[in-house]
């Protein structure tokens, strides 16, 4: 069965970076997109960029240009989204998630199960 | 880029009623958008895609309307298990996707 598997919870201080992994099973890792959602305490999904296991291809929401980088390594089936300069608004849960096209419509089918990422001092 | 706007934010109701939630977009988006359920602690899943194509293993009570910039989620008899937060996404600006801010539905 597909699974997503993510890291477990993480505690930075400002300012410095951190680094999700997502590991994929039950498919082919390098046949489908892979996006980043995060959920703030509280607040909505919001979408932050997405990657091409594939060809490494990618694509970041612009309010996290420069901010995140999404990598993978195909051998181990496992995309990474690292975030850098981090600040208090960066306290959330971090998704992963699979992307298929069906009726030509891309959704998500299959989410990781989180990671939660608090920033402290 | 594409806003989707959700309304209402939150709403009461009852087990056993009709509950709708209306999604709009800042743009036509065609049939391209989808609705995902979130029950705290719990990631998202998928109810409909492309606006009106019902999600495998999602009970027939969920329905989903709409196409351009006006959709509608539909819960034709609310069940207990259907408290939770709803969220619609659309997709026609792929790979980027946009999400609502989501709707509330709590029990009265």
């Amino acid at each position: 069965q597909v699974q997503l598997v993510q890291s477990g919870a993480e505690v930075k201080k400002p300012g410095a970076s951190v680094k999700v992994s997502c590991k994929a099973s039950g498919y082919t890792f390098t046949g489908y997109q892979i996006h980043w959602v995060r959920q703030a305490p509280g607040q909505g999904l919001e979408w932050m960029g997405w990657m091409n296991p594939n060809n490494g291809g990618r694509n970041y929401a612009q309010r996290f240009q420069g901010r995140v980088t999404m990598t993978r390594d195909t051998s181990i089936s496992t995309a990474y989204m690292e975030v850098s300069m981090l600040t208090s608004d960066d306290t959330a849960v971090y998704y992963c998630a699979r992307v298929v096209v069906v009726a030509a419509t891309p959704h998500i089918d299959y989410w990781g199960q989180g990671s939660l990422v608090t920033v402290s001092s | 880029d594409i806003q989707m706007t959700q309304s209402p934010s939150s709403l009461s109701a009852s087990v056993g009623d009709r509950v709708t939630i209306a999604c709009r977009a800042s743009q036509s988006i065609g049939n391209y958008l989808n609705w995902y359920q979130q029950k705290p602690g719990e990631a998202p899943k998928v109810l409909i895609y492309a606006a009106s194509n019902l999600q495998s293993g999602v009970p027939s009570r969920f329905s989903g309307s709409g196409s351009g910039t006006d959709f509608i989620l539909t819960i034709s008899s609310l069940q207990p298990e259907d408290f939770a937060t709803y969220y619609c996404q659309q997709s026609y600006s792929t790979p980027t996707l946009t999400f609502g801010q989501g709707t509330k539905v709590e029990i009265k």
